[in-house]
């Protein structure tokens, strides 16, 4: 089964608004990374966030890790059009030697 | 960051044929898999290709079905072979490459099939 589950499954916002999406998963992690990936196309990485850290921005993107509740967040601040895509939370287990496996997904629109 | 390129991009094949796809990244990297994607869900890790040993396949995965080599640090290949329509997926390639202590993984833009 998928190690991760994000919530909303989908999104639909105003161009200039803000984007949150969760990620929780089950077993204890080395990291997450979040994932972009436009219309079928393939992944861009956008963050990777340790297990001993707790927040990490990348321009307009923030995101949060929570272990204790096994649980990551996504933040896109002023979203544009071009940010309309599915975004993917991935976790690598400790041991896992580097495996991920991929959460559920968000798909969000932003509307011009 | 570590650059990955797939060939082919696309493919539509006939049921009961094989496909082998290629992935080819820029520099040397430590463990390289494969994932497939169905349509309208998230990724599945079909392997993890050792380099100069089989494949880690996992759960739900065989290597009759799915064959995988990795001559090098920076080449893999997937066949799927005798092809069904519910092989229709998108296939993707990644490789992790430790920097600074973190195992980043980067994505090849994967290859469509279809298969009739």
């Amino acid at each position: 089964s998928q190690q991760g589950e994000e919530d909303p499954q989908a999104l639909s916002i105003q161009e200039g608004e803000n984007a949150t999406m969760n990620c929780s998963y089950k077993t204890s992690i080395n990291n997450l990374q979040w994932y972009r990936q436009n219309s079928g196309r393939g992944l861009v990485h956008l963050i990777l966030i340790r297990s001993n850290e707790r927040e990490k921005h990348s321009g307009r993107l923030r995101v949060t890790l929570d272990t204790s509740k096994k649980s990551s967040s996504l933040l896109i601040t002023a979203s544009r059009a071009a940010d309309t895509a599915s975004y993917f939370c991935a976790t690598a287990v400790i041991g896992g030697y580097q495996k991920v496996t991929f959460g559920t997904g968000t798909k969000l629109q932003v509307i011009p | 960051s570590a650059v990955i390129s797939q060939k082919p991009s696309r493919d539509i094949c006939q049921r009961g044929t094989s496909l082998t796809i290629q992935c080819q990244v820029d520099s040397q990297v430590t463990m390289m898999f494969w994932y497939r994607q169905q349509p309208g869900q998230s990724l599945t890790l079909i392997a993890t290709a050792n380099q100069g040993s089989e494949a880690t396949y996992e759960s739900g995965f065989v290597i009759d079905k799915f064959p995988i080599s990795r001559p090098n640090l920076t080449f893999s290949t997937l066949t799927v072979s005798n092809m069904s329509p519910e092989d229709s997926s998108i296939y993707l390639c990644s490789a992790g490459k430790r920097a600074g202590g973190t195992d980043t993984q980067y994505f090849g833009p994967g290859t469509r099939l279809t298969v009739l």
